[in-house]
């Protein structure tokens, strides 16, 4: 039972414009969430986070909102640029429990930003 | 060289044998992870370690035996080889558990 769930497989988004990326989520003990980066033939690189305190958190061009109600949570990476091409695998937490299971991954999205 | 490295980045085996994917790491991280990752499944745990010859299992544990007598070092062993374990094998470490981890660059296994 997959407990993070990323739906599409991959996105193609035009150089500029917004790319957003959707993650839901099942277990409602996650409390942190977490987006990683990946290019090929290389590990995963953390991107951004949020914990379940808040809706929304900005770092230049990323941003990731929660919606707790909901079991979503989204990247939103304006504008898009050629270099933001790679998989994103979004990730969840019991962080306030010790987070005994380290990270739960989402089986990811592959980014395309086209010229 | 700070961070986390993996060896060996590529490595053919053949069904049946015994194969160690070695993991260090510099910051002196209490936790350590293996994670496996494949097509269609993307990353899941295998085993972790919150501290020096403390480990547990993760989501997907058979076949797979880990150890960690110094806090810098987490090696996974495969003890008999099979085609099934084919994969990339990443290896990341944290402060805490469910916080922010950083991986290594990879190793390939392919088992023949």
């Amino acid at each position: 039972d997959q407990q993070v769930k990323q739906n599409s497989p991959s996105l193609s988004v035009q150089e500029g414009r917004i790319s957003i990326l959707n993650c839901d989520y099942t277990n409602s003990m996650f409390d942190y969430f977490l987006w990683y980066k990946k290019y090929p033939a290389e590990g995963p690189t953390f991107l951004i986070s949020i914990s379940s305190i808040k809706d929304k958190n900005e770092d230049g061009r990323f941003t990731v909102f929660l919606n707790k109600s909901a079991k979503h949570l989204s990247l939103h990476i304006v504008p898009s640029q050629p270099g933001d091409s790679a998989v994103y695998f979004c990730a969840a937490s019991v962080y306030s429990g010790g987070g005994a299971d380290g990270l739960t991954f989402g089986k990811g999205t592959h980014l395309i930003i086209q010229p | 060289d700070a961070g986390i490295t993996q060896s060996p980045r590529y490595k053919i085996t053949e069904t049946g044998r015994q194969v160690t994917l070695m993991c260090h790491q510099t910051w002196s991280h209490s936790y350590m992870f293996w994670y496996r990752q494949d097509l269609g499944h993307g990353l899941r745990l295998i085993y972790y370690s919150a501290a020096a010859d403390i480990t547990d299992k993760g989501e997907v544990p058979d076949g797979y035996v880990v150890s960690r007598s110094k806090t810098e070092n987490f090696p996974l062993t495969l003890e008999s080889a099979t085609r099934s374990q084919t994969s990339v094998y990443f290896c990341a470490s944290s402060w805490t558990a469910g916080g922010e981890a950083f991986f290594g660059q990879g190793t390939r296994l392919t088992v023949v």
